[in-house]
């Protein structure tokens, strides 16, 4: 079946530094990418999303690209902020809309 | 955005006790609400999908009757942990989908419930 598997965290950065968190997928067909990010408190964003291969998501900084040939969609971001602490979550979507399924997440801090 | 409110952040029980977990969809209708479980340092994991006016769907390994689900109407979803023990302990987290045709950046999360079973 279908797989999400991304690095264990926490990872702790300073502030400026570069990000990158990896995730790796298993799937059958063409499946959607997307990266989640949860904030203390509050529910699961989309952060961002590739539908198709070489697509490359971005939102507020962060990018990733859909990697067929290595089945990878890295999440980096050029230079952190203390605000982007946080979980993220690696997910792909597959059957439409049907079913999202998650990697682990990987808990973020960012100090200043 | 649209918002997704989940109802408790966090609850303690007895072993043998009920648990009821609200999902409400604030600002807009969801005709599917999704249900999933996180141990930790696990995936989400889905464990039952709930339409509008019918019965849920359980993903394999779900227990049904441990697990209720109930999506009455438009806007809300429950999940009631009957019989809670401890190995029930996690992270529950909702989420609503927008009836259209769109991708699956049409989910909406709630918050989440921490489940902590004595």
């Amino acid at each position: 079946g279908d797989s999400v598997t991304q690095m264990e965290g926490p990872v702790t950065l300073s502030e400026e530094a570069f990000l990158t968190i990896n995730c790796t997928y298993t799937a059958t067909g063409y499946p959607s990418l997307f990266w989640y990010v949860q904030y203390p408190g509050e529910g699961l964003q989309l952060l961002l999303k590739a539908t198709k291969a070489d697509d490359k998501g971005s939102n507020k900084g962060f990018e990733a690209t859909y990697r067929k040939e290595t089945t990878s969609f890295h999440l980096e971001k050029g230079s952190v902020q203390v605000s982007d602490s946080a979980v993220y979550f690696c997910a792909l979507g597959s059957g439409g809309y049907q079913k999202v399924t998650f990697g682990t997440g990987t808990k973020l801090q960012v100090i200043p | 955005g649209a918002v997704v409110s989940q109802h408790p952040s966090r609850v303690i029980c007895k072993s043998g006790t009920s648990v009821k977990i609200e999902c409400r969809s604030l600002d807009f209708q969801a005709t599917t609400m999704f249900w999933y479980r996180q141990f930790p340092k696990q995936s989400l994991m889905l464990m039952a999908t709930s339409n509008e006016g019918s019965k849920a769907t359980y993903e394999q390994g779900v227990e049904k009757d441990k697990f209720l689900i109930n999506h009455a109407s438009l806007t809300l979803s429950t999940l009631t942990v009957t019989s809670a023990h401890p190995e029930d302990s996690s992270f529950y987290i909702c989420s609503a989908r927008v009836p259209d045709r769109s991708t699956n950046e049409k989910l909406f999360f709630g918050s989440g419930t921490q489940l902590s079973v004595l």
